[in-house]
């Protein structure tokens, strides 16, 4: 079965701090898709990364395949980073999305 | 062109009453997706187009029907909803035979009275 696992699913951070969410997938999960969601709003597309890292501002994204396990870094959090982050990986032939729980981040200034 | 629009963003609805939730992308995506999302929850997928025919359904109650008209334009008719149907109504749309990276749309906000 494919799953998606994220922790923590709450994080509290002062502005400033360097936050990290991790995610860990099951065999059968071929890329992954870091997500955002503000209160009340849209998903967001931050990443998507079948390998090594990726960067965007502040945002950096990492992915081990070996270990099956994807980091999403965020340097110098800001109040403005306070929203929900979701892990997703894509599994099954029709490319279907298969979605961890959140991570509900609260950057307080 | 990277945008998936939705429309309307809220909508109050009764349960007697026939609406529809429209999902345009022109980014010349093949697939397309319905999810609803519940408060504090991830989304669920409802429904997944790929070049215009019915793929997936995801044992969706048929007071829920989806249509896709054509290639860029994703339609969701909704009769006769519950009030435990009230969500947020997500589309997504990927390219097949690239990465199936989604790109979502920001929602329709549905309550049902």
């Amino acid at each position: 079965k494919n799953e998606v696992e994220q922790s923590p699913q709450n994080l509290t951070a002062q502005e400033g701090e360097f936050i990290t969410i991790n995610c860990s997938y099951s065999v059968g999960i071929s890329a992954l898709h870091w997500l955002q969601q503000h209160p009340g709003g849209g998903i967001v597309s931050l990443f998507m990364l079948s390998s090594g890292k990726k960067k965007h501002g502040r945002l950096i994204a990492t992915i081990n395949i070996q270990e099956k396990h994807s980091s999403l870094h965020i340097t110098a959090s800001h109040p403005r980073d306070s929203a929900v982050y979701i892990c997703a990986g894509y599994g099954g032939s029709q490319g279907n999305l298969i979605f961890g729980k959140g991570t509900k981040l609260s950057v307080k200034p | 062109d990277t945008e998936v629009t939705q429309t309307p963003k809220h909508l109050v609805m009764g349960m007697t009453n026939k609406k529809s939730l429209k999902c345009e992308q022109h980014m010349g995506h093949r697939a397309m997706y319905w999810y609803k999302q519940k408060a504090k929850k991830p989304p669920e997928l409802m429904f997944v187009y790929s070049y215009e025919k019915l793929s997936i359904n995801e044992s969706v109650p048929s007071r829920f029907s989806p249509e896709c008209p054509n290639s860029s334009l994703l339609n969701l008719h909704l009769h006769a909803l519950q009030p435990e149907d009230s969500a947020l109504y997500l589309c997504a749309s990927s390219q097949p035979t690239r990465s199936y990276e989604q790109y979502f749309g920001p929602g329709t906000r549905l309550t049902v009275t």
